[in-house]
């Protein structure tokens, strides 16, 4: 049974780009969360997404935002990129309560 | 603002010894506590749940809850340097899954 799949694992931006980050939940599971992990504040939520509506959002600037497909995909986009932002992003899927992380996108930005 | 708080360690024992990570957090209405296992430049893994008051036992694995205290704790019995990593604690009620900053736990061998 696959995993949960991030797209890319590191990218490195500059300053003021976009970026995408991708993730394929484990089939069957309709709930896809991403998260935020820096060393100073350790993983932070940033939304949680079910049958492709936004359930929850975390306390993140609008330049955060994010989506899902009706296959469950979600991805996230990181508008006008600070130096800030640059973090593990994770995203999980879950049928229940468990979740299940994927591996991460590591975004570095320069 | 719905917090989960660990000390942050290093929580350093000796091979064989038990390690006992502590947890606390603030939303009484909290019903879905999870451990989970992070080693460096890798993500969370999930090795317990609870859900009531008690223990729960899963291999060396013990998972401990007080809902009246508001606390969870996780022991690990016989430790073993591959133990050595980040334990998070996660709490759940009708909100998403909220972290603690994680404890680091050095098995020395």
């Amino acid at each position: 049974k696959a995993g949960v799949t991030q797209t890319p694992r590191y990218l490195i931006k500059t300053r003021g780009q976009q970026v995408t980050l991708s993730c394929s939940p484990i089939s069957g599971h309709r709930s896809v969360s991403w998260y935020q992990q820096t060393p100073g504040q350790g993983l932070q939520f940033l939304f949680e997404y079910f049958s492709e509506t936004q359930r929850n959002k975390g306390n993140f600037p609008g330049r955060f935002s994010g989506r899902q497909f009706s296959n469950s995909r979600s991805e996230m986009n990181v508008s006008t990129l600070e130096l800030g932002d640059s973090a593990l992003y994770l995203c999980a899927s879950s049928l229940g309560d468990g979740y299940t992380f994927g591996s991460g996108t590591r975004l570095t930005v320069v | 603002q719905k917090e989960v708080e660990q000390n942050s360690g290093p929580l350093s024992v000796p091979e064989g010894a038990i390690a006992s990570l502590n947890c606390t957090y603030s939303d009484r209405g909290s019903q879905s506590f999870f451990w989970y296992r992070q080693y460096s430049g890798k993500s969370p893994e999930l090795i317990m749940s609870i859900y009531s008051n008690g223990d729960k036992e899963d291999g060396r694995f013990t998972a401990q809850l007080n809902k009246a205290s508001q606390y969870v704790s996780l022991l690990i019995r016989d430790s073993q340097p591959s133990d050595s990593a980040t334990y998070l604690c996660a709490v759940k009620g009708n909100t998403p899954l909220v972290f603690g900053k994680g404890t680091r736990l050095s098995v020395i061998a």
